[in-house]
């Protein structure tokens, strides 16, 4: 069966960085891309960027351009998102989730990974 | 970007009633759409995909409609289990973006 498996929660002080990881089993790693999706505290769900994990060609919602970099290690089947300059907005759920390739839909999510930035 | 304007943000429904939720695009997206549920402290799972096709195990009371710019989940008839927060989605084109959300609750 399908399964995301992320890692544990983070306490970060603003201004430092984050990296989260993803195992994925249960499918051919290549076959499909990572999407990464936040969510702050009793906010609604924000799509932060996409990989793929066939050749590493990623897309990043602008807002975050220039601060998150997405990675995959096909060796270990692991996705990796690291958020840079933390900021106290930045504190969320952080999930990745399987996507196929093409224009295909979010099928299986993460099950979440807590960031909280704080002085 | 295409913007998506998802709507009621809060509805209030018995057991046993039917509920629509409404999703707006401000471009056509063909039927590139999915609709998604989430429960308190979960991770969000998929009801529906190509606007109406049903994802795999998802009971059938539980339906989508829509193409080009206007879209619709429905439940037919609501259970305990299905007072969560609805959320769609549009594949169309990046940035992937969601609506805001639909919170169902106990009328």
């Amino acid at each position: 069966q399908v399964q995301l498996v992320q890692s544990g929660a983070e306490v970060k002080k603003p201004g430092a960085s984050v990296k989260v990881s993803c195992k994925a089993s249960g499918y051919t790693f290549t076959s499909y891309g990572i999407s990464w999706v936040r969510q702050a505290p009793g906010q609604g769900l924000e799509w932060m960027g996409w990989i793929s994990a066939y050749n590493g060609n990623t897309n990043y919602a602008q807002k975050l351009q220039g601060r998150v970099t997405m990675t995959t290690d096909t060796s270990t089947s692991t996705a990796y998102m690291e958020l840079r300059s933390l900021r106290s907005d930045d504190t969320a759920v952080y999930y990745c989730a399987r996507r196929g390739s093409g224009s295909s839909p979010i099928d299986y999510w993460g099950q979440g990974t807590l960031v909280t930035v704080s002085s | 970007v295409i913007w998506m304007t998802q709507s009621p943000s809060l509805l209030s429904a018995s057991t046993g009633d039917r509920v629509t939720i409404s999703c707006r695009m401000s471009q056509g997206i063909s039927s590139y759409l999915a609709w998604y549920q989430q429960k308190p402290g979960k991770a969000p799972e998929l009801l529906i995909y190509a606007a109406s096709t049903l994802q795999s195990g998802v009971p059938s009371r539980f339906s989508g409609s829509g193409s080009g710019t206007d879209f619709t989940l429905t439940i037919s008839c609501l259970q305990s289990e299905d007072f969560a927060t609805y959320y769609c989605q549009q594949y169309y084109s990046f940035p992937r973006t969601f609506g805001q959300g639909t919170k169902v609750e106990i009328k």
